[in-house]
């Protein structure tokens, strides 16, 4: 298994430009994750899906679009790229939520804005 | 507010040698605590997850406690490598309404393990 990809691992915008970070498991999770990891700040949950088909905010929507047309697929999309977008971007997985569920997470991708 | 705090920011120990990351937090309704390693440009990977019924877990060299009732938890690394070498997060779970668990993540120990 192959785990939780992510493409691409660095990626520089300008102002204004889109783009969309992909992110695949091939663990048939139904949970999948959009993190941001800010230097010095704990990672903020930015969307999640339950399941194909269902997605929700986490604490930092702004900015940011998500879909879920496939088990296996949870690609993050940025319309407007502003400079506060720059972070890097954890995509991650669990097969449900419970207690003692792990999270698998992807190696990230470096996103700058300038 | 639902935090998650780390001490130290940052360790240098040499390799071979034991150390102990703490973690404090305040979150409610606490689910479960967990202790995650990222090494430098990857994502975290789960070493350990207690729940509040739970005072120690270990994995291999990795023995995690919890204090429930202080809200303390510490990550102890025994003889360690220069493979542990990375940020130590720990996350701690709050249970919600909706049965989702909200995930509070703590800001990181960066350990340097010296020759």
């Amino acid at each position: 298994n192959a785990g939780v990809t992510q493409t691409p691992k660095f990626r520089i915008l300008k102002i204004g430009q889109s783009m969309t970070l992909q992110c695949t498991q091939d663990m048939n999770h139904n949970y999948m994750y959009w993190y941001r990891q800010d230097p010095g700040m704990g990672l903020k949950l930015i969307y999640y899906s339950v399941g194909a088909g269902i997605t929700d905010k986490g604490e930092v929507p702004n900015g940011y679009n998500v879909s879920r047309s496939t088990t296996e697929d949870f690609p993050l999309r940025l319309e407007l790229a502003a400079p506060s977008q720059t972070s890097v971007y954890f995509c991650a997985s669990s097969r449900r939520v419970s207690t003692n569920e792990k999270l698998f997470f992807g190696s990230g991708t470096q996103l700058s804005v300038l | 507010k639902n935090q998650v705090e780390q001490s130290p920011q940052s360790l240098i120990i040499l390799e071979g040698k034991n150390c102990t990351l703490q973690c404090n937090y305040t979150v409610s309704p606490f689910s479960n605590l967990r202790w995650y390693k990222q090494d430098t440009g990857r994502g975290p990977v789960s070493l350990t997850i207690m729940t509040f019924s739970e005072n120690t877990k270990s994995n291999g060299r990795y023995t995690a406690t919890l204090d429930a009732d202080t809200k303390q938890s510490s990550l102890h690394i025994t003889a360690s490598q220069l493979s542990d070498s990375a940020s130590y997060i720990c996350v701690v779970s709050a249970e919600g309404n909706t049965g989702f668990q909200k995930l509070v993540f703590g800001t990181g120990t960066r350990l340097l393990v010296s020759p």
